[in-house]
């Protein structure tokens, strides 16, 4: 199992708005690291989504969007649209032996 | 514009080696503060981090796989080859290259990965 916590599944409509969550603990999230957020549409490999947390690189769209409090992290995706639909994957640095790069268990977003 | 391509065998038989090679372009590896990783995917698994090495020539393992894994660099051909030996079964995967940079600390860019089935 991963060190960091994911749903398997989370669903929407069109132009609705759903969000990941991403739960890790003392020696991971807690510890202050980062958490990054990746992107992976059927058959590609993953790609960056957002990083630091919050930040989004250059042509990810605004409705993507990143939060971290305590030993959780969140993405929320508004305004959900069919091309959205993918896995998600969290990602942090953890000090401990599970270390040090470590990936979340991975949500797959269904538009409905 | 940076570009890495993972390159390898598609089968290989059980206890054999695995020898993968990630080429790279837009970035050099002798810039401080780059390096490159290995990730793996199992069909219809999770994302698993495997190793990295880094600008210095350190290198960083996955603490259990990491009796099987060897990660060295060529800069001067821009490649990063990685070794995984007594190969399983469930080893198989699709084995990605990702660059990783010192200072933000994130994958930003990945490869398109190679499925990697190990059967006899």
């Amino acid at each position: 199992q991963s060190v960091l916590t994911q749903p398997p599944s989370v669903s929407g409509a069109p132009g609705q708005r759903v969000t990941i969550s991403c739960t890790g603990s003392s020696s991971n999230i807690g510890a202050g690291y980062d958490v990054h957020w990746y992107q992976q549409l059927p058959g590609t490999a993953p790609k960056l989504l957002i990083y630091g947390n919050s930040n989004r690189p250059s042509g990810v769209p605004d409705r993507f969007s990143g939060s971290k409090s305590g030993t959780s992290a969140s993405l929320a995706i508004t305004g959900l649209q069919a091309e959205d639909e993918a896995d998600y994957y969290c990602q942090s640095y953890d000090s401990s032996l599970s270390g040090p790069w470590v990936f979340g268990g991975g949500t797959k977003l269904t538009v409905l | 514009q940076v570009t890495l391509r993972e390159s390898g065998p598609a089968l290989v038989k059980p206890t054999q080696t695995l020898t993968l090679t990630c080429t790279f372009s837009g970035f050099s590896l002798s810039t401080s503060g780059m390096c490159v990783s290995w990730i793996r995917q199992p069909p219809g698994k999770a994302l698993e981090w495997l190793a990295l090495i880094d600008w210095d020539d350190d290198k960083y393992y996955s603490t259990s796989l990491k009796t099987r894994l060897t990660i060295s660099k060529d800069t001067s051909k821009n490649q990063v080859v990685l070794t995984m030996t007594n190969m399983d079964p469930v080893d198989t995967a699709t084995y990605y290259c990702a660059r990783y940079t010192n200072s933000l600390h994130h994958f930003d860019y990945w490869g398109q990965g190679t499925l990697v089935t190990v059967s006899s």
